[in-house]
């Protein structure tokens, strides 16, 4: 089946540090790929959508500047938080997708700002 | 806009069957997905229904009624390991693909 590796898989670092998150699909080409945030006891909210070779689609409310987003082959996504601050601690989950496939998740990032 | 409701917390018993309803009201509707979210880990795949009808993958069956926007996930022959969260997501069409929006999950404790 579908694979999609995520890592770091945990970060822990001061306030003001940058963060790079990795998504890889490892056994099909991820025509888009989906960074999602989930707070404890709350759902998935979709952050950005990520289609290979062009720039990154935000939703409402999520600053572009802060999450950057590059998506720059078929098997590759990179989310940066900028700047890192404690409200940004949360699980940070990517998805990858085919045409006419559903998404795969990775295994999330759980990144906490001290 | 999309909207999803499901219920917040379910409780049954082990070998029994329970059913998580699901609805919805969305535009650009393409199909519904069920994911299986364990705590602490990123959910993972269970069914997707694009058509009207009853999609069955071994104990886990998925019913859509686009008409209606109403989804069910029945789960048969409970195990104490299905204890997990339970998330609908409707795909829709928006930013030149196709994304999904979450509903809040439906806590599910499996009991002995």
């Amino acid at each position: 089946g579908a694979v999609v590796s995520q890592h770091p898989s945990r970060v822990i670092c001061k306030s003001g540090t940058s963060v790079k998150i990795e998504c890889r699909s490892l056994d099909f080409q991820a025509t888009t790929m989906f960074w999602y945030r989930q707070f404890p006891k709350q759902s998935l909210m979709l952050m950005a959508t990520s289609n290979e070779g062009s720039k990154a689609t935000y939703e409402q409310g999520v600053e572009k500047d802060k999450f950057l987003i590059n998506h720059a082959s078929l098997t590759l996504s990179t989310l940066t938080v900028t700047s890192a601050h404690p409200e940004d601690s949360s699980f940070y989950i990517c998805s990858a997708r085919d045409i006419d496939q559903p998404q795969h998740f990775g295994d999330g990032t759980r990144l906490s700002i001290l | 806009g999309q909207n999803i409701d499901q219920p917040t917390e379910m409780t049954a018993t082990e070998g029994a069957i329970v059913q998580i309803n699901c609805t919805y009201q969305t535009s650009g509707f393409n199909g519904l997905f069920w994911y299986q979210q364990h705590a602490g880990e990123a959910p993972t795949f269970l069914s997707y229904n694009v058509l009207d009808g009853l999609e069955e993958k071994g104990r886990f069956s998925s019913f859509l009624s686009r008409s209606k926007g109403y989804s069910y996930l029945l789960l048969k022959e409970l195990q104490m390991k299905d204890s997990a969260s339970y998330l609908c997501a409707v795909e829709y069409s928006g930013a030149g693909s196709y994304q999904l929006t979450f509903g809040k999950g439906t806590k599910l404790s499996v009991i002995p």
